[in-house]
């Protein structure tokens, strides 16, 4: 079974400051994708970021990167340069069985608010 | 190129009732998942469609059906409708064969509520 745990249920940031939000997973595939989704009050998930379990560096994207650290099972975001528009609920997803298609398990979600 | 979408937007149905949800998959993919995501909570999966058959299944009663018709289209079936069905239903489309890296693509939602 794949679990995805978020700690943090919400967190303030300044404008134009770093933010990290936190993701630990579980599971005992040797294979498997993670992901960070972004969802605004609209409600569509937003694709962030992805990072495979064999890729050797961390993923970024723009003002997005990933720290992964495989030994201890996580997966943080870092969120650059903080935005107002990034005020939403991040979730943290894994896809496991080395499939290319198989289906998320998702984390509870941590609401971000940036503050002006 | 349109991108995943849903109908309706939203829907109110009284306890007992039958839904139909339907989700048209972004360009080209061919690969529909339906997902549940209760108020405050994480998408949860319900079923992932692929070449008109349900391929996996989350832990989800059978009052939940879905069917994929041969352009890709699907559709998200909830039979007997409970209080606890009210949720946001997201569909999500991607494309099998990628490679490692494959993201699914989300539409807006159907926000559906059982009285």
């Amino acid at each position: 079974a794949q679990k995805i745990t978020q700690t943090q249920p919400g967190m303030f940031v300044q404008e134009k400051e770093a933010v990290t939000l936190d993701c630990t997973y579980d599971t005992s595939d040797p294979s498997y994708g993670l992901f960070w989704y972004k969802q605004p009050s609209s409600g569509e998930m937003i694709f962030l970021i992805y990072q495979g379990s064999y890729d050797q560096q961390n993923a970024t994207e723009g003002r997005y990167s990933l720290n992964f650290q495989k030994a201890r099972k996580s997966a943080n975001l870092v969120i650059s340069a903080s935005q107002l528009g990034d005020s939403a609920m991040y979730f943290c997803a894994m896809r496991g069985g080395g499939t290319s298609y198989g289906k998320l398990t998702f984390g509870q979600g941590t609401i971000l608010t940036v503050h002006p | 190129d349109a991108g995943v979408t849903q109908s309706p937007t939203h829907l109110i149905k009284t306890r007992g009732q039958q839904v139909t949800l339907r989700c048209s998959p972004k360009s080209g993919h061919d690969t529909v998942s339906w997902y549940q995501q209760a108020l405050g909570q994480g998408p949860q999966f319900i079923f992932q469609y692929y070449e008109e058959e349900e391929r996996q299944r989350g832990n989800f009663p059978d009052r939940f059906s879905g069917h994929q018709f041969p352009n890709y289209s699907s559709e998200l079936n909830v039979n007997a409708l409970l209080l606890g069905d009210s949720a946001l239903y997201l569909c999500a489309s991607s494309l099998v064969g990628l490679g490692s890296y494959n993201e699914q693509f989300f539409g807006p939602g159907t926000r559906l509520t059982v009285l």
